[in-house]
């Protein structure tokens, strides 16, 4: 079954790093978002992507954010100067189709902790 | 955000059913009801959704009262891997991004 993965599984960062995570999407899969989830806390939005071009994003994806799909597979979430606040587990997420009757699948998540 | 409201946390038996509560008060006519489970450290995962029907899968139902103010979720018969945290949600019409409340934990006993 096609899945979406995501690496790497645990990045340890130094505050004030950039850091990149990586997500490959389901092939044929059009719609791609990014969420994260603070450890104990609820899932959170971040950005949703469409066309190479971000579609929405959330009041916490700043300007400290950016996400791109450099080669037409891959799609990346940049932190551009990590905080601690940042740590977090990030989720990838791909759909075929961006109504509201789209399912979602998400990746196994990516933990960042930020020292 | 349409809001929804769920216990916090619901407990039942192995292999017996399970009825998972949604409210969704302020749910509007194009508004799909979409449920999701999160199993300990993984991602989100797709459970099943509906907009006015009761809707079958292979994972559960979905039943919609016919002010579509709630649902449930049924599982039919709970095992120990259905012990997760499962998120019901609203999906506004148009483009818009899935959006996590904090779901009902359940657990499940042998």
């Amino acid at each position: 079954e096609p899945e979406v993965t995501q690496t790497p599984s645990h990045q340890v960062t130094q505050m004030g790093q950039e850091v990149i995570l990586r997500c490959v999407p389901i092939s044929n899969h059009l719609y791609f978002y990014w969420y994260r989830q603070i450890l104990g806390q609820k899932v959170e939005f971040l950005v949703s992507f469409y066309n190479n071009e971000i579609s929405e994003k959330s009041e916490i994806f700043d300007d400290q954010f950016s996400v791109e799909r450099p080669d037409g597979s891959n799609f990346t979430l940049k932190i551009r100067s990590t905080k601690l606040e940042d740590s977090a587990m990030y989720f990838c997420a791909s759909s075929t189709s961006g109504t509201n009757t789209g399912e979602l699948f998400f990746g196994e998540g990516s933990r960042l902790t930020v020292l | 955000d349409a809001k929804t409201t769920q216990p916090n946390s619901m407990e039942s038996n192995e292999e017996e059913p399970v009825h998972l509560p949604c409210n969704h008060s302020t749910i509007s006519g194009t508004d799909y009801i979409h449920w999701y489970r999160q199993l300990p450290s993984q991602g989100p995962e797709y459970v099943i959704h509906g907009l006015t029907s009761n809707v079958n899968n292979r994972m559960a139902s979905l039943a919609i009262a016919e002010d579509r103010k709630s649902s449930t979720l049924i599982l039919h018969r709970a095992t120990l891997r259905d012990a997760a945290v499962y998120y019901c949600i609203l999906r506004l019409s148009g483009n818009t991004p899935l959006v996590f409340g904090k779901g009902t934990r359940l657990s499940v006993i042998a």
